[in-house]
């Protein structure tokens, strides 16, 4: 079974509407991490959480929030799609302990379509 | 602000080897790591360098130079495999990661 799961794997949206990407993993990481990827602008970071009550803001977290709702699961919402959201996003985790997360782990994305 | 410049495509042959390039400007730097992304998939983890120099993993090398705000991944005995993107991602301050755009490596019979 993978380490870390994304639901769901592919969604089309209309405009305005709200929608809910959801991670969890297995790896009994306490870091989790959300990524949208664009072609030709690689990984951006959105949000991320150090544990279930730390949750900070990435470079582009307008437009986005998140719930970390245990340490295993870490959704990300979208309150009102536009169609410049559409992208693939990633969750991810690392092991913390370090400053550092020098390895992320990442899950099998989610291609998200806003018409 | 940071920014990170890699190339965003290099070609070489089966057997070669090939060096992808990072430059950074970035402040708080913790350390430089590499993903690999083959299409359609999830990035995965290639290496990382904390401190300047060289790590070797199997065919894979990556080297950093702090001074030059430099790095490469060095891949050697190429194989149609490693056709893939590759991702440089510079660490800052609370695990903060910023990533390139990527470079698509073509390997050619």
């Amino acid at each position: 079974d993978a380490d870390v799961t994304q639901t769901p794997r592919n969604r089309i949206t209309k405009t305005g509407k709200r929608i809910m990407l959801e991670c969890s993993q297995t790896k009994g990481h306490d870091r989790m991490y959300w990524y949208r990827q664009d072609p030709g602008l690689g990984l951006r970071l959105i949000y991320y959480s150090f544990d279930v009550k730390d949750i900070n803001k990435g470079e582009i977290s307008d437009g986005y929030s998140v719930s970390r709702q245990a340490q295993a699961k870490f959704s990300l919402s979208l309150e009102s799609a536009i169609p410049n959201q559409t992208a693939l996003y990633f969750c991810a985790t690392g092991p913390g302990g370090e400053m550092f997360d020098n390895e992320q782990f990442f899950g099998p994305g989610t291609r998200l379509t806003v018409l | 602000g940071q920014s990170l410049e890699q190339p965003s495509e290099v070609t070489a042959v089966e057997g070669a080897i090939v060096q992808i390039n990072c430059t950074y400007q970035t402040s708080g730097f913790y350390g430089l790591s590499w993903y690999q992304q083959h299409d359609g998939g999830a990035p995965t983890f290639l290496s990382y360098n904390g401190l300047d120099g060289l790590e070797e993993t199997g065919r894979f090398s990556s080297f950093l130079s702090r001074s030059d705000s430099y790095g490469y991944l060095l891949l050697q005995e190429l194989q149609m495999k490693d056709s893939a993107s590759y991702f440089c991602a510079v660490g800052r301050g609370f695990n903060k990661f910023y990533f390139g755009s990527g470079t698509k490596l073509n390997v050619k019979p």
